[in-house]
């Protein structure tokens, strides 16, 4: 059973607008999300976290929201870039366990 | 400090065969995971490794087995092997598990391609 759920396998955005990536999950015990982001060929790289007693996380351009009553996760970028279109994984952590979603691939139209 | 290194980076190998793949974690890292990645399906856990013990186990058949030696490298080997094993495998180390704000760095993956 998915415990962390991507229900959008894709976005588009144009450049300078903002791209919202969206991410729910069911375990009320996980006490750590993340956000990772892949190019093809590469392994996932470590983008932004936010620990389960906080409800923002702020770094550059991008944010992360968490929402633990709604179960919810989101990951603001703004202003989008170009160099910003690859595929997003959020996960989330219980214990150090990681659970992944399945990914959304962001498109940023120059 | 180098980062995740795993080995080959590809890989063609012919239906009912067997493969084994590497992972050398970051320095001081002792956690190591093992994920498949197929389109559609994210990242799918495989196991996770701690200090040569295997802690968690993930929904895979027992053709998928792996271990880890005492200076954390580890290798997954996957046996009778099958066409819908053709994925990217990838392996991500982290420095202490159980801490909550650890985060897991990944290696660059293995494209295994079954023919």
């Amino acid at each position: 059973d998915q415990q962390v759920k991507q229900n959008s396998p894709s976005l588009s955005v144009q450049e300078g607008r903002i791209s919202i990536l969206n991410c729910d999950y069911t375990n009320s015990m996980f006490d750590y999300f993340l956000w990772y982001k892949k190019y093809p060929a590469e392994g996932p790289t470590f983008l932004i976290s936010i620990s389960s007693i906080k409800d923002k996380n702020e770094d550059g351009r991008f944010t992360v929201f968490l929402n633990k009553s709604a179960k919810h996760l989101s990951l603001h970028i703004v202003p989008s870039q170009p160099g910003d279109s690859a595929v997003y994984f959020c996960a989330a952590s219980e214990g150090g366990q990681f659970y992944f979603g399945t990914g959304t691939s962001l498109t940023v139209i120059p | 400090k180098a980062g995740v290194t795993q080995t080959p980076r590809y890989l063609i190998k012919t239906r009912g065969q067997q493969v084994t793949l590497s992972c050398s974690p970051i320095s001081g890292h002792r956690s190591v995971s093992w994920y498949q990645q197929t389109p559609g399906q994210g990242l799918q856990f495989l196991f996770e490794y701690f200090s040569e013990t295997q802690r968690n186990k993930g929904n895979f058949p027992g053709r998928f087995s792996g271990r880890q030696f005492s200076n954390s490298r580890s290798e997954m080997n996957v046996s009778t092997l099958e066409l819908g094993d053709s994925a990217l495998y990838l392996c991500a180390s982290s420095l202490v598990p159980e801490k909550t704000g650890t985060e897991a760095f990944f290696g660059q993956g293995t494209r295994l391609t079954v023919v």
